[in-house]
């Protein structure tokens, strides 16, 4: 069971230069959320999907943009990268949306540094 | 605004003593609450939470109090062990059906 897989694990960009992170969780959840992390910072919130069709803005949107394939995968489009994207991406999935309702499974993360 | 708030980045206690990690939130709408634990290079993984209707839930060695009147919550590890080091986020979800608002983490160094 591999729970939420996230590609690539490590990129390197230039500025300018666009990118997809890939997110595919196994778990037939309905809820898909991708976080960034940064040092001193802790997690926020990027994009979610609350269910299959529908995607929302977080905390820090600016930059990116998200895409619902399906159940299954969520991806975070980079459209033209800056350093001030330079960051750990994390993918999670729930059961359903909202904290209530269980807790998030998180992928390994994905390196992204932007020169 | 940061509604979640861990004010200690850093704690280092020895292996055998108690770990005693602090959140502080500033909504009082919130009523429900998580810790997460990261090792590097991997993802955070859930570890205890705990409703606004309790003050205190236990699970082994880990423990989260609740203090609703002054908006703070606590997580106990006893005995602390090398293999709790980690990063710490307090997370809570602004409502019921919104994703959840991480704090800024506490890492733990556990000497042995």
């Amino acid at each position: 069971n591999a729970g939420v897989t996230q590609t690539p694990k490590f990129q390197v960009l230039k500025t300018g230069q666009s990118m997809t992170l890939q997110c595919a969780q196994d778990m037939n959840h309905n809820s898909m959320y991708w976080y960034r992390q940064d040092p001193g910072m802790g997690l926020r919130l990027i994009y979610y999907s609350a269910s299959e069709g529908t995607t929302d803005k977080g905390e820090v949107p600016n930059g990116y943009n998200v895409s619902r394939l399906n159940k299954r995968e969520f991806s975070l489009r980079l459209e033209s990268a800056a350093p001030s994207q330079t960051s750990v991406y994390f993918c999670a999935s729930s059961r359903l949306a909202g904290g209530h309702t269980g807790e998030l499974f998180f992928g390994e993360g994905s390196r992204l540094t932007v020169l | 605004d940061q509604q979640v708030k861990q004010n200690s980045p850093s704690l280092s206690v020895q292996e055998g003593r108690i770990s005693i990690l602090n959140c502080d939130y500033t909504n009082s709408m919130f009523d429900y609450f998580l810790w997460y634990k990261k090792y590097p290079a991997e993802g955070p993984t859930f570890l205890i939470s705990i409703s606004s209707i309790k003050d205190k839930n236990e699970d082994g060695r880990f423990t989260v109090f609740l203090n609703k009147s002054a908006k703070h919550l606590s997580l106990h590890i006893v005995p602390s062990q090398p293999g709790d080091s980690a990063v710490y986020f307090c997370a809570a979800p602004r409502s019921g059906n919104t994703p959840l608002v991480f704090g800024k983490g506490t890492r733990l160094s556990v000497i042995a």
